[in-house]
């Protein structure tokens, strides 16, 4: 079982840009959801898919877009990249439920300069 | 208020030693209950579930008090490879929406 896999594990973007991050979930995974932790943070959830449609949002302005497709992997999209938009990402594959384990892919580290 | 808030240390023990953290939720709707363990620069993994009856894997112990809003967790017999920040995490909803603590970090030294 290959787990939760992330790609990139590193980006640097030049602020403005535009970012794509991608999550594979772990097999048997129905529902993706992606968080941001910055440094010394807790990690803050960003939106959830489950079914191909955003189910559950966070407070994150409408730059943060995602999608989720038929074999429930799944992107996150960042527009006009922000300095403060730099962050570990976090991408959470599980069953849907409030009782289900949640597993964590290794993350993309993403640094806007 | 955060909706889940933890003293986030660092405590510094010494091997060997008992360390207690604690926690705290604002939402009285949350469902479950999980610690998470999250190594420097890597991804959190799930330590253990906590319910309302406490719970015990090895060394590690979980409490959770509904009536105080309140999460423990404890560490007996404190090993160098326990030195990690610990995550305590609530989920409120019918999804599997998890709400993070800023995290305690934990250094064991010898």
């Amino acid at each position: 079982d290959a787990g939760v896999t992330q790609s990139p594990t590193h980006l640097i973007k030049t602020r403005g840009q535009q970012v794509t991050l991608r999550c594979s979930p772990k097999s048997g995974h129905d529902t993706v959801s992606w968080y941001q932790q910055a440094l010394g943070q807790g990690p803050q959830f960003i939106f959830q898919y489950y079914e191909e449609e955003e189910r559950q949002r966070g407070n994150f302005p409408d730059r943060f877009s995602g999608h989720q497709f038929p074999n429930y992997s799944s992107e996150l999209n960042v527009n006009a990249l922000l300095l403060g938009d730099s962050a570990l990402y976090l991408c959470a594959s599980s069953r849907l439920g409030p009782n289900t384990e949640a597993f964590f892919g290794q993350g993309t580290r993403l640094t806007v300069v | 208020r955060k909706e889940v808030e933890q003293d986030p240390g660092p405590f510094n023990v010494p091997e060997g030693a008992t360390v207690a953290f604690n926690c705290t939720y604002s939402n009285s709707a949350s469902q479950s209950f999980f610690w998470y363990r999250q190594d420097c620069r890597k991804e959190p993994k799930l330590l253990m579930s906590v319910y309302s009856s406490g719970n015990e894997d090895g060394r590690f112990t979980a409490q959770l008090n509904r009536a105080s809003q309140y999460i423990s967790l404890l560490i007996r017999d404190s090993k160098l490879s326990d030195s990690a920040t610990y995550l305590c995490v609530v989920n409120a909803g019918t999804a599997s929406k998890l709400t993070f603590g800023t995290g305690t970090r934990l250094q064991v030294t010898l």
